[in-house]
């Protein structure tokens, strides 16, 4: 069945640091890749996706490529802030299965 | 005014007793579902409904029992609650049963079995 790998967290990094979240996933055919962000005490929310092979889905300048070759969709950011941290969630859903699949997600923490 | 809104936000109750959660929301979305998150944040689908038909009822215990009212609405029933059912809900909406659509979700129920 389909499935979703996380790096596990915590990630504790430095304001203005580099991010990388590792996301690697299993599914059959040729799935939709997701990124979801929970803010403490909040549900989640989609922050971006990819819906083929080599689409790069963007926002608020976190960055991820689908990639279909080594099955992956690494979330990334050049310079985070405070206010980036937060659990994030690398999700998929495979055509036909209208179900998204979500990993443990990955907890992030910036500091001053 | 809240897109998609649960009730409660808490829950505290007994083993054995049964609960509910509500869902509602104003999105004019077809499509809904139950997803619970454990104390490691593992999200886990539980149902999806789509204009008030059952579509997905993942391996749940037949404890669960969820009802949709009408498709702006999606509760959940708990019978018989155990101390595993420790978690907390989540009910999330999308426009349509698929594909690639965004699902908004609410702001959870954290339910503790004691």
């Amino acid at each position: 069945g389909d499935s979703v790998t996380q790096m596990e967290g915590p990630v504790t990094l430095s304001e203005e640091a580099f991010l990388t979240i590792n996301c690697t996933y299993t599914a059959t055919g040729y799935p939709s890749l997701f990124w979801y962000v929970q803010y403490p005490g909040e549900g989640l929310q989609l922050l971006l996706k990819a819906t083929k092979a080599d689409d790069k889905g963007s926002n608020k300048g976190f960055e991820a490529t689908y990639r279909k070759e080594t099955t992956s969709f690494h979330l990334e950011k050049g310079s985070v802030q405070v206010s980036d941290s937060a659990v994030y969630f690398c999700a998929l859903e495979s055509g036909g299965s209208y179900i998204p699949t979500f990993g443990r997600g990955t907890s992030l923490i910036v500091h001053p | 005014d809240t897109a998609v809104s649960q009730t409660p936000k808490y829950l505290v109750t007994q083993m054995g007793n049964d609960k509910s959660i509500k869902c509602e929301q104003n999105l004019g979305h077809d499509t809904m579902y139950w997803y619970k998150q454990d104390s490691k944040k593992f999200l886990k689908i539980m149902f999806s409904y789509n204009n008030k038909e059952l579509i997905i009822n993942e391996t749940v215990p037949n404890r669960f029992s969820p009802k949709s009212p009408d498709k702006a609405h999606l509760n959940l029933h708990i019978n018989s609650l155990e101390l595993g059912d420790s978690a907390v809900y989540f009910c999330a909406s999308r426009i349509t049963l698929g594909p690639a659509g965004e699902l908004f979700f609410g702001e959870g129920s954290r339910l503790t079995v004691l």
